[in-house]
């Protein structure tokens, strides 16, 4: 079965860094376009960041945009969100999913999730 | 990057239809069929309902269709069922090679 399973997330201050990460299993990993969407406590979902199949395009949300990090381990099958400078506005709930079979343009699997606070 | 947009709160009884409208732009929704819906549940991860604008993943009932006309996208519920009550979000890919989200649509069976 796919899995995607998100560790790292916790209490950090405003400013502070994070790592978050995501372990995959059940899929050939580095055939899959892999993405980070958050939501913040009672709100919508939020696209962060996407890592193309290739693992040679990332792409960024304006609002995280040269704070935000987005990578891979094809060795281990995991995909990191390296975060730094945190706002109170980054606190929520930041989900792994990957993107479509074929290329499609979707997220076809989600992770339970991690969350993150940022406050002093 | 602006959201699509998404009624607040739609609601139908047991057996009725209902169809949840998902609005965006030419840059978004308009310029390709890169539209997905996902359910979610209280305390739960999202859970991919449909892809492309009208596809179904396998274990996703047919109650369950999505269309889209210019800008505007829609899922449509026959048969409700009590549980399809959740909130429910379109998403799109859009020309910038980013994603855009709805804000969400709550879904009630009374």
């Amino acid at each position: 079965d796919v899995q995607v399973l998100e560790s790292g997330g916790g209490l950090v201050q405003p400013g502070g860094s994070l790592r978050l990460s995501c372990a995959a299993s059940g899929f050939t990993f580095s055939s899959y376009a892999m993405s980070w969407v958050r939501q913040a406590p009672g709100k919508g979902l939020e696209w962060v960041s996407t890592l193309s199949s290739s693992g040679g395009s990332t792409y960024y949300a304006d609002s995280v945009q040269g704070r935000f990090s987005i990578s891979r381990d094809i060795s281990k099958n995991t995909l990191d969100l390296q975060m730094i400078s945190l706002r109170a506005e980054d606190t929520a709930v930041y989900y792994c999913a990957r993107g479509g079979r074929g290329g499609r343009y979707t997220f076809d699997h989600w992770g339970q999730g991690t969350l993150v606070t940022v406050s002093s | 990057q602006s959201a699509l947009t998404q009624p607040p709160s739609v609601s139908g009884s047991p057996g009725q239809s209902v169809t949840i409208s998902c609005t965006g732009t030419s840059s978004d929704i308009g310029s390709y069929n890169r539209v997905s819906w996902y359910q979610q549940t209280p305390g739960t991860a999202p859970k991919l309902m449909i892809y492309e604008v009208s596809d179904r993943p396998s274990g996703v009932p047919d109650r369950f269709s999505g269309s889209k006309s210019g800008n505007t996208a829609s899922l449509t519920i026959s048969g409700l069922q009590a549980e399809d009550e959740a909130d429910y979000y379109c998403s799109s890919h859009t020309i910038s090679s980013t994603w855009v989200f709805g804000g969400g649509t709550k879904l009630t069976v009374l």
